[in-house]
């Protein structure tokens, strides 16, 4: 079975540094995706990024980027220059390529930006 | 990205009484739409995949009597809970990949309260 770690339950940061937020996974496929995805109060989960696992660069989105180490199994988010909208809860699911679409989660990890 | 979106956005309702969630494709069809449900400050735990012109498949442990899911066409699916009581109060999220093998984008969610 596939599984999400995310072992920082909260991550403070000071508005216009970097943050990375970890994420490392489990599974037995060769053929895989990653994402994250960002919820703010109002509960919307916004989708970030996306790595497949044949990419060999990194996925990258305007501050957003992926750090991918496919060896050791992990998949990190970086957060460039922080603002204050980017406090959220922040989560990594992975896809699960044997059952379709289905995403499994991690727990997540609350970010608070400082100001 | 694609938009899904989910009516209605809160519900209070009796205990005793059934409430339908719909969630609805607005620029893409989808044959497969996802129901998770989220606890507060918890992930989001998959509830069942809604399938189009077949039945839903549910996760191990939610009761298939108790949500009914219906994916009347290629832009809606369904989350009905029946009898509902209090320990049914959580949020209520749809998603759906614009195709197999995308990325799954999430409705706005819905905050079910059962008094």
């Amino acid at each position: 079975a596939q599984k999400i770690t995310q072992t920082q339950p909260g991550m403070f940061v000071q508005e216009k540094e970097a943050v990375t937020l970890d994420c490392t996974y489990d599974t037995s496929d060769q053929s895989y995706g990653l994402f994250w995805y960002k919820q703010p109060s109002s509960g919307e989960m916004i989708f970030l990024i996306y790595q497949g696992s044949y990419d060999e660069q990194n996925a990258t989105e305007g501050r957003y980027s992926l750090n991918f180490q496919k060896a050791r199994k992990s998949a990190n988010l970086v957060i460039s220059a922080s603002q204050l909208g980017d406090s959220a809860m922040y989560f990594c699911a992975m896809r699960d390529m044997e059952y379709g679409n289905k995403l499994v989660f991690g727990a997540g990890t609350i970010l608070r930006v400082k100001s | 990205g694609a938009v899904v979106s989910q009516h209605p956005s809160w519900v209070i309702c009796k205990s005793g009484t059934s409430v339908k969630i719909e969630c609805r494709s607005l620029d893409f069809q989808a044959t497969t739409m996802f129901w998770y449900r989220q606890f507060p400050k918890q992930s989001l735990m998959l509830m069942a995949t809604s399938n189009e012109g077949s039945k839903a498949t549910y996760e191990q442990g939610v009761e298939k009597d108790k949500f009914l899911i219906n994916h009347a066409s290629l832009t809606l699916s369904t989350l009905t809970v029946t009898s509902a009581h209090p320990e049914d109060s959580s949020f209520y999220i749809c998603s759906a990949p614009p195709g197999v093998g995308e990325t799954q984008y999430f409705g706005p969610g819905t905050r079910l309260l059962v008094l």
